[in-house]
């Protein structure tokens, strides 16, 4: 298996900029969840997806924040315009239902807003 | 309150030695548990399920107490490879995939 496939894995932007990160869950996952990590706060919920569908979203901060699932094989999540305050290490993750609820993480995206 | 809470980090021990990590989670309604592990700059991986009767895999023995709601990570023989910070994690009732990770606990194998 591939595993969950994130890109880009480094991102350095100005702030006012648009960023984009993308995610290709495992082929079969039926959830797709979307992670922030940082020191200070830890692993944050953003937003997850059942079936394509938006399920819970109110992890995300603000309306700079969007996520889009258009099929089963492909997540984003679009910051825009992205702040400094924004700078983290951003996770896809997939699971399957009923499988006990194990997710698998992707590599992260480590995004730099300066 | 958090929904899950972890003992306070770092844990810095020597090589060989036992380890104890303990988290609590607020959600009487949780189903599932589990032992997460992340290595310094990676994705969280899995370590192991934790189910109620408690479970073993080699060195690493986990524990559910429901009526207290407490969950329990010993490892033993403690290796350098080890070192990783730890996440304990929990899924609700009736929250679909959904899942609670703690804070996380980070363990430092000397040797």
């Amino acid at each position: 298996d591939a595993g969950v496939i994130q890109s880009p894995r480094h991102e350095v932007t100005e702030m006012g900029q648009e960023v984009t990160l993308r995610c290709k869950p495992i082929s079969g996952h039926d959830y797709l969840f979307w992670y922030r990590q940082t020191m200070m706060r830890g692993l944050e919920l953003l937003i997850y997806f059942n079936n394509n569908v938006p399920i819970d979203d109110s992890g995300m901060p603000e309306d700079r924040f969007s996520a889009k699932m258009p099929n089963a094989s492909f997540s984003t999540l679009k910051i825009q315009p992205s702040e400094p305050r924004d700078s983290a290490v951003y996770f896809c993750a997939s699971s399957l239902w009923g499988a006990s609820y194990e997710q698998y993480f992707g590599p992260g995206t480590r995004l730099t807003v300066t | 309150r958090k929904e899950v809470e972890q003992d306070p980090g770092p844990f810095n021990v020597p090589e060989g030695a036992t380890v104890a990590f303990n988290c609590t989670y607020s959600n009487s309604a949780s189903q599932s548990f589990f032992w997460y592990r992340q290595d310094c700059r990676k994705e969280p991986k899995l370590l192991m399920s934790v189910y109620s009767s408690g479970n073993e895999d080699g060195r690493f023995t986990a524990q559910l107490n429901r009526a207290s709601q407490y969950i329990s990570l010993l490892i033993r023989d403690s290796k350098l490879s080890d070192s990783a910070t730890y996440l304990c994690v929990v899924n609700g009732k009736n929250q679909g995939g959904k899942l609670i990770f703690g804070q996380g606990t980070e363990l430092s194998v000397k040797p």
